[in-house]
């Protein structure tokens, strides 16, 4: 069964700082997403990023970029700039093809920025 | 683009008394949804997904059903609720073909 760990229940990064948060996937598959969703106080679940298996590259959507190491199995984001709105729980996800279209959570990591 | 609704937005309910939580997703066709179920804000534990019309798959064996009678319409359901069933229950959506999901705004339950 596959399984996604965040090692990392709280951190705090001030104001402008970079911010990096890990997770760790276990899957013998080989063709897979993965997500990083951000759950900010208002609860609502956002995407932020994505990143296909099959791509070396790793993902970047503005202040927000993945350290993505198939081998390794880790997928970590890193917040650039760090922002007060950044502050929220943000969540590790994966997606096996072949499950039924079923995400696969990690418990998340409750990020504080802190002026 | 596409817009995803929940509705109520908190519902407080007494023990024993019937649910029923609604999700409808504009601007696509198909879709696939699904009722996750979040308590204390940590992990999202999925509840049901549907790939189509009446086709309902249950991740957990519960106190809850979920129906979808139209394409675009996923309704979770209970005869009688729990204290247990108190929690933050989240609807999503993804493209039949993608992994990643939409989620709407959630509901909050208390049950009493």
């Amino acid at each position: 069964a596959q399984t996604v760990t965040q090692s990392q229940p709280e951190m705090s990064v001030q104001e402008a700082e970079t911010v990096t948060l890990s997770c760790t996937y276990d899957t013998s598959e080989n063709n897979y997403y993965l997500f990083w969703y951000k759950q900010p106080p208002s609860r609502q679940m956002i995407l932020v990023i994505r990143q296909e298996a099959y791509k070396q590259q790793n993902a970047t959507e503005n202040r927000f970029s993945v350290n993505f190491q198939k081998a390794a199995k880790s997928f970590s984001l890193k917040i650039s700039d760090s922002q007060l709105g950044d502050t929220a729980m943000y969540f590790c996800a994966f997606f096996l093809y072949n499950q039924g279209g079923k995400l696969i959570f990690g418990q998340g990591t409750e990020l504080s920025v802190k002026p | 683009s596409q817009t995803i609704h929940q509705w109520p937005a908190t519902l407080v309910q007494p023990v024993g008394s019937p649910l029923s939580l609604e999700c409808t997703v504009e601007g696509t066709s198909n879709p696939n949804l699904y009722w996750y179920r979040q308590a204390a804000g940590r992990g999202l534990q999925l509840l049901f997904y549907s790939v189509g019309i009446g086709q309902i798959s249950s991740e957990v064996p519960q106190n809850l059903s979920a129906s979808r009678p139209q394409d675009r319409q996923f309704i979770l359901s209970s005869k009688k609720l729990l204290l247990s069933d108190s929690g933050f229950y989240l609807c999503a959506w993804s493209p039949p073909s993608l992994g990643e999901q939409y989620f709407g705004p959630g509901t909050r339950l208390t049950v009493t």
